[in-house]
């Protein structure tokens, strides 16, 4: 089955510094692959989507940007950290070989931006 | 008008009662539904894809209804361990996939 990896999964980081969360897929080839904020007591915000390596849709402008730079891994990335960024980053995978409607989930990091 | 809705709850009900969640759409385009349970400060985990004739999995019976763009989820003989936010979520079948904000349960001994 297909598993969704996080890490870290939890990070305290102070305002204005960088910031690199790794999300990585296993068990399925060419997903989509999306990247959601939650923050405390809310639902799910789309941040962004990839259907392919190199192929990044941003759904809110931000500060935060992402990368895939292969099939099955998918970064988020800051340079400059907001008290605002602060939440629950989850990673998502849906379609691929194995699984075609049903988006899975990663374990998540929980981010707290001082 | 948002995507997909749902009432955040709170739902408090005692233990052995039954419960039912509401979830509406607005893309008619719309092809598959889900409904997702997240426990408090974990990520969301699919409880059962729901299917145009409805589907039933134990104790949670989930219904679909396309003219009036809603979905539904039934829990009977609810347990103190089914206390969790329910999300429904809505796909067309391509990348585009919206979930609600989540219901609210909390099972009462």
């Amino acid at each position: 089955s297909q598993t969704i990896h996080q890490w870290p999964a939890t990070l305290v980081q102070p305002v204005g510094s960088p910031l690199s969360l790794e999300c990585t897929v296993e068990g399925t080839s060419n997903p989509n692959l999306y990247w959601y904020r939650q923050a405390a007591g809310r639902g799910l915000q789309l941040l962004f989507y990839s259907v392919g390596i190199g192929q990044i849709s941003s759904e809110v402008p931000q500060n935060l940007s992402a990368s895939r730079p292969q099939d099955r891994q998918f970064i988020l990335s800051s340079k400059k950290l907001l008290l605002s960024d602060s939440g629950f980053y989850l990673c998502a995978g849906q379609g691929g070989r194995v699984s075609y409607n049903e988006q899975f989930f990663g374990p998540g990091t929980r981010l707290t931006v001082l | 008008r948002k995507e997909v809705e749902q009432d955040p709850g709170p739902f408090n009900v005692p233990e052995g009662a039954t419960v039912a969640f509401n979830c509406t759409y607005s893309n008619s385009a719309s092809q598959s539904f889900f409904w997702y349970r997240q426990d408090c400060r974990k990520e969301p985990k699919l409880l059962m894809s729901v299917y145009s004739s409805g589907n039933e999995d134990g104790r949670f019976t989930a219904q679909l209804n396309r003219a009036s763009q809603y979905i539904s989820l039934l829990i009977r003989d609810s347990k103190l361990s089914d206390s969790a936010t329910y999300l429904c979520a809505v796909n067309d079948y391509g990348q585009n996939f919206v979930f609600g904000p989540g219901t609210r349960l909390s099972v009462l001994p």
